[in-house]
């Protein structure tokens, strides 16, 4: 079935410690490529997009993204986490022209201080 | 400016009941779409409306029902409630439904409905 795969449910790390959340689609053809973020009690906002050129993109809050089309791929990083990226972490792929956003199943990030 | 607004922010319903839920796009955005979440699962998409037409209906029963009016607002409608249907209805607004970088989605902070 087509979807969207987050590759951990729940990540715990340390302040400091670097951060890279997978995810993978197996949708073919082109595709716009989103990460969103959901701090507790707030609402979901964006992080970074992936339209079209290059691949790397670079969001909010010193996170990025990388595509890689050939693995179906936009992998989330961060170099340093902070106690207040603790959030749940969601990736998202648009289809075609209007089409629904579709959600992975989330993946949970605790960051200890 | 005003994000998304939703509203009512919680709301308890009985079985077989009948509920709506609103949702005030972005001034200028004239596209609203409508997502269930349900606890531990990202959002799933309910229903698209553009210029007040539905524009696309995601994997979802006849119970639910939506419409979008000429100020853009939106309404979900959900008929016969079943237990499952407990979740956050998000309502998520972008400018169009172009394939480009105008259709980023901006989401409300949603509606939290228990079916009981």
């Amino acid at each position: 079935a087509q979807s969207v795969s987050q590759h951990n449910h729940h990540v715990i790390l340390s302040e400091a410690a670097s951060l890279e959340l997978g995810c993978n689609y197996s949708y073919g053809g082109t595709v716009n490529l989103f990460w969103y973020v959901q701090y507790p009690g707030q609402h979901l906002q964006l992080l970074l997009k992936y339209f079209s050129g290059d691949p790397l993109v670079k969001g909010i809050k010193g996170f990025e993204a990388e595509f890689i089309k050939s693995k179906f791929s936009f992998n989330l990083r961060k170099p340093s986490v902070q106690w207040s990226d603790t959030a749940e972490y969601f990736c998202a792929v648009k289809r075609n022209q209007g089409g629904k956003l579709i959600f992975g199943q989330g993946t949970e990030l605790s960051v200890k201080p | 400016d005003a994000g998304v607004t939703q509203s009512p922010t919680h709301l308890i319903k009985t079985r077989g009941q009948q509920v709506t839920l609103r949702c005030s796009p972005i001034s200028g955005h004239k596209s609203v779409s409508w997502y269930q979440q349900v606890l531990g699962q990202g959002p799933q998409f309910i229903f698209q409306y553009y210029e007040k037409e539905e524009r696309g209906r995601g994997n979802f029963p006849d119970r639910f029902s939506a419409r979008q009016f000429p100020n853009y607002s939106s309404e979900l409608n959900v008929n016969a409630l079943l237990l499952g249907d407990s979740a956050l209805y998000l309502c998520a607004s972008s400018l169009s439904v172009s394939f480009s970088g105008d259709t980023e989605a901006f989401f409300g902070q949603g509606t939290r409905l228990t079916v009981v």
